[in-house]
């Protein structure tokens, strides 16, 4: 169990559109999702944790109007990239929090890989 | 300011042979310890975790010893095979708090 799912896996779209990438719960309610980004060779940076039905809450350095947050059900938490241009570019993965489970469990997703040309 | 300092950057070690990876942390408040294995293209796997309750905990070939008084805590990983050739990365939260991540290890296991 603790299965976290990501769609798209890859996405290269082009310079100045937006993507929406979808982060999946398959087999358990998560009461927190979180967005991470992460460069080649470095650690995960945490871009925003979203609690279902509230609004997300971003780190410092963020923009909030640029990556988009939507937690709209225990099982799904969505990030879109707003007018994306090459420096978004990197590979994303969401993780979630189990509901009824030790606070500090979290379970990622398989990541999805941005290329915007 | 990091506040989970991991080395080395990179390790290589034989089959057969054991890998050691190094935390440090600063907050005092932390009690939730974990080690992710991350392969290339691919999200963060739970590998092993520990609480400052116990010094050690083992999961087949994975061992986590931890040293509370030292801030420390480290990832053995006896008998090394190449398949966990990978980028290992510790953390460390407290309660409800966010993880706050090591910057990585890649580990490569020679044949």
């Amino acid at each position: 169990g603790a299965v976290v799912s990501q769609h798209p896996s890859r996405v290269i779209c082009k310079s100045g559109t937006s993507v929406k990438i979808e982060c999946r719960s398959l087999d358990f309610q998560a009461t927190t999702m979180f967005w991470y980004r992460q460069f080649p060779k470095q650690s995960l940076m945490l871009m925003a944790t979203s609690n279902e039905g509230s609004k997300a809450t971003y780190e410092q350095g963020v923009e909030k109007d640029k990556f988009l947050i939507n937690h709209a059900s225990l099982t799904l938490s969505t990030l879109t990239v707003t007018s994306a241009h090459p420096e978004d570019s990197s590979f994303y993965i969401c993780s979630a929090r189990r509901r009824q489970a030790t606070p500090d469990t979290q379970y990622f997703g398989p990541g999805t890989r941005l290329t915007v040309l | 300011q990091q506040q989970v300092k991991q080395s080395p950057q990179s390790l290589i070690v034989q089959k057969g042979g054991i890998s050691i990876i190094n935390c440090a942390y600063e907050n005092t408040a932390f009690d939730y310890f974990p080690w992710y294995q991350q392969f290339p293209g691919k999200g963060p796997a739970l590998l092993i975790a520990i609480r400052p309750d116990v010094s050690e905990k083992k999961e087949g070939r994975f061992t986590i010893s931890f040293n509370k008084s030292a801030k420390q805590f480290s990832l053995h990983i006896m008998d090394s095979q190449p398949g966990d050739s990978a980028t290992y990365f510790c953390a460390a939260s407290s309660g409800y708090s966010t993880l706050t991540f090591g910057k990585g290890t890649m580990l490569l296991v020679s044949p």
